[in-house]
């Protein structure tokens, strides 16, 4: 089973600056990697697909990048919305499908 | 807009089958895609369970293979769980989902539904 890392568990961040979240892949996974956005009361929602490609609806200011075992999530400059938990995913052709403990983006 | 909806008990009781049930709308289960199940615990975090394609391919957890198994109504537009043998450690919020065949990533999700395995 490849195991998903994120850090950090939490990022304290103020309105208009820039996040940025990590994930490492016990293994390589290539560009298999997604990332979801999940808000409490809301169902998770996809943001990032193979490694760098916004899933449709997904403003600009969320940018993903990196291959092999090392992927990083930007949010370029947070809005209100934006204060969740963010998951990453691997999808590599090896079951099962895995996720990380995910990084919760707070206001500081 | 696709929306999926779960449904079913959120109570088992240990040694029992947890069923539940995820209804589609706004897309046909039969236009494609695997339809699956994720749970999220306070153990374990997020925990892929199995996706289902009408085409008869199924994809499992090899944790939970032997307990687990997927259907499908077609003509409620619905598909299913069934987890045997409940547990405490099956508490968890379970997940419906639409799982792209190409890229294999979940879009997009219900809302999830608590079960909690208890006497």
């Amino acid at each position: 089973e490849i195991v998903m890392t994120q850090s950090p568990g939490t990022l304290s961040v103020s309105p208009g600056e820039r996040a940025t979240l990590s994930c490492r892949a016990s293994q390589s996974v290539n560009s298999n990697l997604a990332w979801y956005q999940h808000k409490s009361g809301h169902a998770p929602r996809l943001l990032i697909y193979g490694s760098s490609i916004r899933a449709a609806g997904i403003p600009r200011r969320f940018s993903g990048s990196g291959s092999g075992t090392e992927f990083t999530l930007t949010i370029s400059s947070l809005q209100s919305e934006d204060f969740a938990v963010y998951y990453c995913q691997q999808y590599e052709d090896r079951l099962p499908f895995t996720f990380g403990g995910g990084t919760k983006v707070e206001i500081k | 807009q696709v929306q999926l909806q779960e449904s079913g008990p959120g109570l088992v009781r240990p040694s029992e089958t947890l069923s539940l049930n995820c209804t589609v709308s706004g897309y046909s289960i039969t236009s494609g895609f695997y339809w699956g199940w994720i749970r999220q615990s306070p153990a374990k975090g997020l925990e892929w369970i199995a996706s289902i394609a009408l085409n008869g391919n199924s994809l499992y957890n090899p944790s939970l293979k032997n307990r687990v198994t997927l259907s499908e109504d077609t003509s409620k537009n619905q598909f299913s769980l069934t987890l045997r043998s409940a547990t405490a450690a099956d508490t968890a919020v379970y997940y419906c989902v639409r799982q792209v065949p190409g890229t294999l990533n979940f879009d997009p999700w219900g809302h999830g539904m608590l079960v909690t395995v208890s006497s």
